[in-house]
Protein backbone atom coordinates (compact mmCIF):
# COMPACT_ATOMS: atom_id res chain seq x y z
CA UNK A 1 0.00 0.00 0.00
CA UNK A 2 1.46 3.74 -0.72
CA UNK A 3 2.35 5.35 1.80
CA UNK A 4 0.85 8.63 3.18
CA UNK A 5 2.24 11.77 4.59
CA UNK A 6 0.34 14.36 6.94
CA UNK A 7 0.74 17.24 9.04
CA UNK A 8 1.13 16.33 12.62
CA UNK A 9 -1.33 18.95 13.82
CA UNK A 10 -3.90 21.56 13.31
CA UNK A 11 -5.59 24.03 14.60
CA UNK A 12 -9.14 25.20 12.93
CA UNK A 13 -11.64 27.93 14.32
CA UNK A 14 -14.99 26.82 15.10
CA UNK A 15 -17.54 27.63 12.24
CA UNK A 16 -14.74 27.83 9.45
CA UNK A 17 -13.94 25.04 7.23
CA UNK A 18 -10.85 22.60 8.25
CA UNK A 19 -8.65 21.40 5.06
CA UNK A 20 -6.47 18.33 6.06
CA UNK A 21 -4.29 17.49 3.42
CA UNK A 22 -2.76 14.29 2.77
CA UNK A 23 0.25 13.05 -0.17
CA UNK A 24 0.20 9.83 -1.74
CA UNK A 25 2.61 10.31 -4.03
CA UNK A 26 3.11 6.74 -4.69
CA UNK A 27 -0.44 5.69 -4.98
CA UNK A 28 -1.46 3.08 -7.78
CA UNK A 29 -4.07 3.53 -10.24
CA UNK A 30 -5.94 0.74 -7.87
CA UNK A 31 -5.54 2.54 -4.51
CA UNK A 32 -8.45 3.94 -2.80
CA UNK A 33 -8.02 7.14 -0.78
CA UNK A 34 -9.74 6.34 2.94
CA UNK A 35 -9.89 8.90 5.41
CA UNK A 36 -11.00 8.17 8.99
CA UNK A 37 -10.86 10.13 12.25
CA UNK A 38 -10.40 8.92 16.00
CA UNK A 39 -11.65 10.71 19.19
CA UNK A 40 -9.88 10.30 21.87
CA UNK A 41 -10.58 6.72 23.48
CA UNK A 42 -12.83 5.67 20.70
CA UNK A 43 -12.86 3.59 17.96
CA UNK A 44 -11.66 4.61 14.00
CA UNK A 45 -14.80 6.77 12.37
CA UNK A 46 -15.23 6.47 8.77
CA UNK A 47 -15.83 9.41 7.37
CA UNK A 48 -15.19 9.37 3.23
CA UNK A 49 -13.45 7.28 0.44
CA UNK A 50 -12.74 7.93 -3.32
CA UNK A 51 -10.88 6.46 -6.17
CA UNK A 52 -10.49 9.63 -8.56
CA UNK A 53 -13.39 11.67 -8.61
CA UNK A 54 -14.03 13.65 -5.84
CA UNK A 55 -17.05 12.81 -3.15
CA UNK A 56 -19.18 14.20 -0.45
CA UNK A 57 -20.96 12.84 1.79
CA UNK A 58 -22.89 14.51 5.19
CA UNK A 59 -19.64 14.68 7.20
CA UNK A 60 -17.15 15.92 4.74
CA UNK A 61 -15.40 16.62 1.34
CA UNK A 62 -12.74 14.93 -0.21
CA UNK A 63 -10.61 16.02 -2.71
CA UNK A 64 -8.11 14.17 -5.20
CA UNK A 65 -6.24 16.05 -7.31
CA UNK A 66 -5.82 14.94 -11.13
CA UNK A 67 -2.82 12.97 -10.67
CA UNK A 68 -4.02 11.31 -7.64
CA UNK A 69 -0.70 12.14 -5.67
CA UNK A 70 -2.48 14.30 -2.69
CA UNK A 71 -6.18 14.58 -1.49
CA UNK A 72 -7.58 16.92 0.94
CA UNK A 73 -10.41 16.59 3.47
CA UNK A 74 -12.72 19.41 3.64
CA UNK A 75 -15.32 19.83 7.08
CA UNK A 76 -17.06 22.61 5.67
CA UNK A 77 -18.15 24.04 9.30
CA UNK A 78 -15.77 23.02 11.87
CA UNK A 79 -16.97 22.37 15.30
CA UNK A 80 -15.76 21.65 19.07
CA UNK A 81 -16.92 17.58 18.07
CA UNK A 82 -14.57 17.50 15.79
CA UNK A 83 -11.28 17.53 17.38
CA UNK A 84 -9.66 14.30 16.50
CA UNK A 85 -7.13 12.47 14.79
CA UNK A 86 -7.45 12.23 11.31
CA UNK A 87 -6.02 9.33 9.33
CA UNK A 88 -5.27 9.37 5.69
CA UNK A 89 -5.27 5.57 4.01
CA UNK A 90 -4.61 4.33 0.97
CA UNK A 91 -4.64 1.00 -0.34
CA UNK A 92 -5.30 -1.49 -3.09
CA UNK A 93 -8.45 -3.74 -3.77
CA UNK A 94 -7.51 -6.54 -0.80
CA UNK A 95 -8.06 -10.36 -2.41
CA UNK A 96 -10.86 -12.32 -1.60
CA UNK A 97 -8.74 -13.66 1.53
CA UNK A 98 -6.24 -11.10 3.04
CA UNK A 99 -7.82 -8.96 5.59
CA UNK A 100 -6.88 -5.58 6.97
CA UNK A 101 -4.18 -4.43 5.68
CA UNK A 102 -5.29 -0.68 7.03
CA UNK A 103 -1.88 1.00 8.29
CA UNK A 104 -3.54 4.07 10.62
CA UNK A 105 0.21 5.54 10.28
CA UNK A 106 0.18 8.88 13.08
CA UNK A 107 -2.37 11.15 11.41
CA UNK A 108 -3.40 14.62 11.82
CA UNK A 109 -4.51 16.09 15.48
CA UNK A 110 -7.28 18.68 14.64
CA UNK A 111 -7.97 20.92 17.60
CA UNK A 112 -10.99 23.17 16.71
CA UNK A 113 -10.69 26.50 18.70
CA UNK A 114 -13.51 28.20 19.94
CA UNK B 1 -25.96 2.71 9.60
CA UNK B 2 -22.92 0.02 10.42
CA UNK B 3 -23.11 -0.80 13.83
CA UNK B 4 -20.25 -3.02 15.65
CA UNK B 5 -20.70 -3.47 19.16
CA UNK B 6 -18.13 -4.46 21.89
CA UNK B 7 -19.44 -6.19 24.96
CA UNK B 8 -17.18 -4.45 27.21
CA UNK B 9 -15.19 -1.04 27.43
CA UNK B 10 -12.98 -0.64 30.10
CA UNK B 11 -12.16 -4.49 31.60
CA UNK B 12 -9.65 -5.22 34.57
CA UNK B 13 -7.89 -8.32 34.89
CA UNK B 14 -5.62 -10.13 36.34
CA UNK B 15 -2.54 -11.77 35.10
CA UNK B 16 -3.17 -15.44 34.43
CA UNK B 17 -6.55 -14.99 33.81
CA UNK B 18 -8.62 -15.86 30.64
CA UNK B 19 -10.31 -13.08 29.12
CA UNK B 20 -13.03 -13.04 26.51
CA UNK B 21 -13.92 -9.89 24.38
CA UNK B 22 -16.77 -9.90 22.10
CA UNK B 23 -18.04 -8.45 19.19
CA UNK B 24 -20.84 -8.00 17.17
CA UNK B 25 -21.86 -6.94 13.96
CA UNK B 26 -25.27 -6.29 12.59
CA UNK B 27 -24.76 -5.93 8.89
CA UNK B 28 -24.54 -9.42 7.57
CA UNK B 29 -20.47 -8.88 6.92
CA UNK B 30 -18.80 -11.92 5.77
CA UNK B 31 -15.24 -10.24 7.11
CA UNK B 32 -14.53 -9.66 10.87
CA UNK B 33 -11.24 -8.37 12.41
CA UNK B 34 -9.40 -7.60 16.19
CA UNK B 35 -6.67 -4.82 16.11
CA UNK B 36 -4.84 -3.90 19.21
CA UNK B 37 -3.90 0.30 19.16
CA UNK B 38 -1.15 1.15 21.56
CA UNK B 39 0.85 4.89 21.82
CA UNK B 40 3.47 5.22 18.88
CA UNK B 41 2.35 2.05 17.55
CA UNK B 42 -0.59 2.67 15.76
CA UNK B 43 -3.29 -0.54 15.17
CA UNK B 44 -2.09 -3.65 14.55
CA UNK B 45 -3.74 -6.57 13.52
CA UNK B 46 -4.20 -9.48 15.90
CA UNK B 47 -6.69 -12.20 13.55
CA UNK B 48 -9.16 -11.28 11.42
CA UNK B 49 -11.69 -13.75 9.98
CA UNK B 50 -12.90 -13.72 6.14
CA UNK B 51 -15.97 -15.90 6.96
CA UNK B 52 -17.71 -18.26 9.31
CA UNK B 53 -15.95 -20.77 11.29
CA UNK B 54 -12.34 -19.39 8.79
CA UNK B 55 -9.86 -17.19 10.66
CA UNK B 56 -6.29 -15.92 9.42
CA UNK B 57 -3.46 -14.60 11.80
CA UNK B 58 -3.07 -10.60 11.33
CA UNK B 59 0.43 -9.25 12.57
CA UNK B 60 0.39 -9.86 16.36
CA UNK B 61 -1.49 -13.52 16.97
CA UNK B 62 0.82 -14.51 19.65
CA UNK B 63 -0.72 -15.19 23.03
CA UNK B 64 -4.42 -14.65 21.39
CA UNK B 65 -6.82 -16.71 19.71
CA UNK B 66 -10.14 -16.30 18.41
CA UNK B 67 -13.74 -17.77 17.39
CA UNK B 68 -16.46 -17.25 14.97
CA UNK B 69 -19.08 -19.72 15.41
CA UNK B 70 -21.80 -17.14 14.03
CA UNK B 71 -21.47 -14.69 10.84
CA UNK B 72 -22.36 -11.65 13.74
CA UNK B 73 -20.02 -12.49 15.81
CA UNK B 74 -16.31 -12.54 16.52
CA UNK B 75 -14.39 -13.04 20.10
CA UNK B 76 -11.17 -12.75 20.88
CA UNK B 77 -9.69 -14.66 23.75
CA UNK B 78 -6.67 -14.51 26.14
CA UNK B 79 -6.18 -17.79 27.01
CA UNK B 80 -3.61 -16.24 29.83
CA UNK B 81 -3.92 -12.54 30.25
CA UNK B 82 -0.08 -11.21 30.63
CA UNK B 83 0.72 -7.38 31.61
CA UNK B 84 1.99 -7.05 28.15
CA UNK B 85 -1.67 -7.53 26.65
CA UNK B 86 -3.31 -4.37 28.33
CA UNK B 87 -4.09 -2.37 25.69
CA UNK B 88 -7.13 -1.07 23.71
CA UNK B 89 -8.80 -3.66 21.85
CA UNK B 90 -10.89 -2.80 18.24
CA UNK B 91 -12.70 -5.02 16.78
CA UNK B 92 -14.35 -4.18 12.86
CA UNK B 93 -15.95 -5.56 10.18
CA UNK B 94 -16.47 -5.55 6.41
CA UNK B 95 -18.86 -6.44 3.95
CA UNK B 96 -16.35 -8.22 1.62
CA UNK B 97 -13.08 -7.69 0.73
CA UNK B 98 -14.52 -5.55 -2.34
CA UNK B 99 -12.30 -3.19 -4.00
CA UNK B 100 -13.58 0.39 -2.18
CA UNK B 101 -15.33 -1.72 0.88
CA UNK B 102 -14.82 0.00 3.99
CA UNK B 103 -14.08 -1.29 7.64
CA UNK B 104 -16.16 -0.26 10.58
CA UNK B 105 -15.09 -0.17 14.07
CA UNK B 106 -16.15 -0.73 17.30
CA UNK B 107 -15.85 1.76 20.26
CA UNK B 108 -12.79 0.38 21.28
CA UNK B 109 -12.53 -2.10 24.43
CA UNK B 110 -9.91 -0.77 27.16
CA UNK B 111 -8.02 -3.48 28.97
CA UNK B 112 -6.13 -3.74 31.69
CA UNK B 113 -4.04 -6.38 33.03
CA UNK B 114 -2.27 -6.02 36.59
Amino acid sequence: DAKTTQPTSMDCAEGRAANLPCNHSTISGNEYVYWYRQIHSQGPQYIIHGLKNNETNEMASLIITEDRKSSTLILPHATLRDTAVYYCIVRASPTAVTGNQFYFGTGTSLTVIP
Amino acid sequence: DVKVTQSSRYLVKRTGEKVFLECVQDMDHENMFWYRQDPGLGLRLIYFSYDVKMKEKGDIPEGYSVSREKKERFSLILESASTNQTSMYLCASRETAVSGNTIYFGEGSWLTVV
